[in-house]
């Protein structure tokens, strides 16, 4: 029973372009949501996160929205820069459970110069 | 990534031997969390540990598997009689507080069992 969906396991943009990750969740009880990003033989690196009281969070180029009827999260990157190439994870954590996190499968994304 | 140290990057096992995996959390840290992540799949929560507890361990497999956070030194997640699908890559995570902060990730140990 996967909590947490990635639906698309990959994506490619063109550089300079804006980037859309989306991740859709079930349990109704998550209130915590974090994007991470993740290269080739290395740890997941912490990009942003979300509060359920908000609906928007924004650092640099780096945009998360929260859609709580719809249990639909997403991350916007513009512009998109070949670095941002990477696989991209959605978690999410209820009430107390802190950093016990439930994780998405992923989306690779792919930014072509 | 590089305040959370695991060792070794790399563990190659026989099936039936054991495997030590070791997280160095970052300093002033006292929650751990491991993590295993299978191959084209996401990261699974495995267990939770503050210094010399075991807070939560509902994603670790009943059997062969087992974790501690000593008073000194690292967190060991130790694995008995490992089988071929252990292989994987396990990360350990640490956090100042329970509460909703950033978790940091470790560069993760690779697991082969041969």
């Amino acid at each position: 029973d996967q909590q947490v969906k990635q639906n698309s396991p990959s994506l490619s943009v063109q550089e300079g372009r804006i980037s859309i990750l989306n991740c859709d969740y079930t349990n109704s009880m998550f209130d915590y949501f974090l994007w991470y990003k993740k290269y080739p033989a290395e740890g997941p690196t912490f990009l942003i996160s979300i509060s359920s009281i908000k609906d928007k969070n924004e650092d640099g180029r780096f945009t998360v929205f929260l859609n709580k009827s719809a249990k639909h999260l997403s991350l916007h990157i513009v512009p998109s820069q070949p670095g941002d190439s990477a696989v991209y994870f959605c978690a999410a954590s209820a009430g107390r459970a802190g950093n016990m996190l439930t994780f998405g499968g992923g989306t690779r994304l792919m930014v072509k110069p | 990534n590089a305040g959370v140290m695991q060792n070794p990057r790399h563990l190659v096992r026989r099936r039936g031997q054991e495997a030590r995996l070791r997280c160095s959390p970052m300093k002033g840290h006292s929650h751990v969390y491991w993590y295993r992540q299978l191959p084209e799949e996401g990261l699974k929560f495995m267990v939770y540990l503050q210094k010399e507890n075991i807070i939560d361990e509902s994603g670790m497999p009943k059997e062969r598997f087992s974790a501690e956070f000593p008073k000194e030194g690292p967190s060991i997640l130790r694995i008995q009689q490992v089988v071929r699908g252990d292989s994987a890559a396990y990360f350990c995570a640490s956090s100042l507080t329970l509460g909703n902060t950033e978790a940091f990730f470790g560069q993760g140990t690779r697991l082969t069992v041969v």
